[in-house]
């Protein structure tokens, strides 16, 4: 059972264009949504993190946008470079543990 | 780096083998997690420890165990080996045993049954 569903599954996007992917959750007991960047061959790191109390949440190039009524959230990154060609997971966390996306690969072409 | 460390980085195996993969956390994180990365798939939780204590499971085989050491070093143990076990390894740690905290992730063990 998916509980945190991410879209799409890959993008291709030019440089200086904004890349946007989604999440939508179901359990409303999640309450820490963080995305994460894995570059090939590395593990997973933390990107941005938003809590359900903020609606948009902005660090740099990269903007999370929370929606609760919706239960969706959102990442875009706003002027890809080619060094954000990356995987992207959502996740979405409650209670001991992080449940996540089945992740984006972004590919920002020069 | 996010100071956890896994080894070994690659494992080629055959099926009905054993094989241990070994996470050191962070210094002071108390918290590990073990996660499965197959190819098209996203990461699949398989299984915390804060301190020494299995604290949740996920969707972990009963062909594997996991357990974490009183220097809170973790391994992961996979037994019966079978092809489609192939997969990213991956370790994570963080302070508290929550799924509200940063989870710093290791390099991977790459594991691959022929």
């Amino acid at each position: 059972q998916q509980q945190v569903k991410q879209s799409p599954q890959s993008l291709i996007v030019q440089k200086g264009g904004i890349s946007i992917i989604n999440c939508a959750y179901e359990n409303t007991a999640f309450d820490y949504f963080p995305w994460y960047q894995q570059f090939p061959g590395k593990g997973p790191a933390l990107l941005i993190a938003i809590r359900p109390d903020v609606s948009e949440k902005k660090e740099g190039r990269f903007t999370i946008s929370f929606n609760k009524s919706a239960k969706q959230f959102s990442l875009h990154i706003m002027d890809s470079q080619p060094g954000d060609s990356a995987t992207y997971f959502c996740a979405a966390g409650a209670g001991n543990k992080l449940t996540f996306g089945g992740g984006t690969r972004v590919l920002v072409k020069p | 780096d996010s100071g956890v460390t896994q080894t070994p980085k690659h494992l080629i195996t055959a099926t009905g083998q054993r094989v241990t993969l070994r996470c050191s956390p962070r210094s002071g994180d108390l918290s590990v997690y073990w996660y499965q990365q197959s190819l098209d798939q996203g990461l699949q939780f398989l299984i915390q420890y804060y301190n020494g204590e299995e604290r949740a499971k996920g969707n972990i085989l009963e062909r594997f165990s996991a357990q974490q050491f009183p220097d809170l070093h973790s391994e992961l143990n996979l037994s019966s080996l079978e092809l489609g076990d192939s997969a990213l390894y991956f370790c994570a740690s963080s302070v508290r045993p929550s799924g509200r905290y940063e989870q710093f992730f290791g390099p991977g063990t790459r594991l691959t049954v022929l």
